[in-house]
């Protein structure tokens, strides 16, 4: 059953540093997105993405994140100068909408520490 | 901006016991979802549904749209069900796509 992929499966980055989180997508999904979870916390969106463009994006998205899709198979999270409060496990889910059904799959996700 | 709460936020219960976990939303959606997240962090789909009744084994899921109300159901418990059941619906109502969670509900089955 296809799934969606996520590396690494565990970072650990300094403050300051910048990371790159990657996703493989479900192949023939047109939505794809990131969400992340703080310790403790409840689930969060960050952004989404269709067409080759955000679609939307969340209060919690701003101009240290960055998200492309470089080579029509990974969809990347781009955090420029990290924080410790960045530090979550960070989701990445695709989906294929319709007007009745828009079933996300969920990657295993990445958990980023940063110190 | 959607508003999800989970009721109860933990809960436990013997092996065998029928389990009953609620989630009201605050703003009219399409489809809700219903997500299980393991100690390990990952979340599985459980059931994406959006009028009646869902069953899978010995999950149900019903979703009443007019009351924004949906429950999930565990029949015949097992500890292999302890894990934190997160309901998620639309972040910003029908027609938008990405989601919104509760707080989740942490299940722990004791034999």
């Amino acid at each position: 059953e296809p799934e969606v992929t996520q590396t690494p499966s565990h970072q650990v980055t300094q403050m300051g540093q910048e990371v790159i989180l990657r996703c493989v997508p479900i192949s023939n999904h047109l939505y794809f997105y990131w969400y992340r979870q703080i310790l403790g916390q409840k689930v969060e969106f960050l952004v989404s993405f269709y067409n080759n463009e955000i679609s939307e994006k969340s209060e919690i998205f701003d101009d240290q994140f960055s998200v492309e899709r470089p080579d029509g198979s990974n969809f990347t999270l781009k955090i420029r100068s990290t924080k410790l409060e960045d530090s979550a496990m960070y989701f990445c889910a695709s989906s294929v909408p319709d007007r009745r059904t828009y079933e996300q799959y969920f990657g295993p996700g990445t958990r980023l520490t940063v110190t | 901006k959607n508003e999800v709460e989970q009721s109860p936020q933990n809960l436990t219960a013997q092996e065998g016991e029928f389990i009953t976990i609620n989630c009201s939303y605050s703003v009219g959606i399409s489809a809700l979802h219903w997500l299980q997240q393991h100690p390990g962090g990952g979340i599985v789909s459980l059931f994406m549904l959006s009028s009646g009744k869902k069953k899978h084994g010995r999950l149900i899921a019903t979703i009443n749209i007019q009351e924004k109300h949906s429950s999930l159901h565990i029949t015949a418990s097992h500890p292999r069900d302890s894990a934190v059941y997160i309901c998620a619906v639309p972040y910003s109502g029908a027609g938008s796509y990405q989601l919104t969670f509760g707080k989740g509900t942490k299940l722990s089955v004791i034999p």
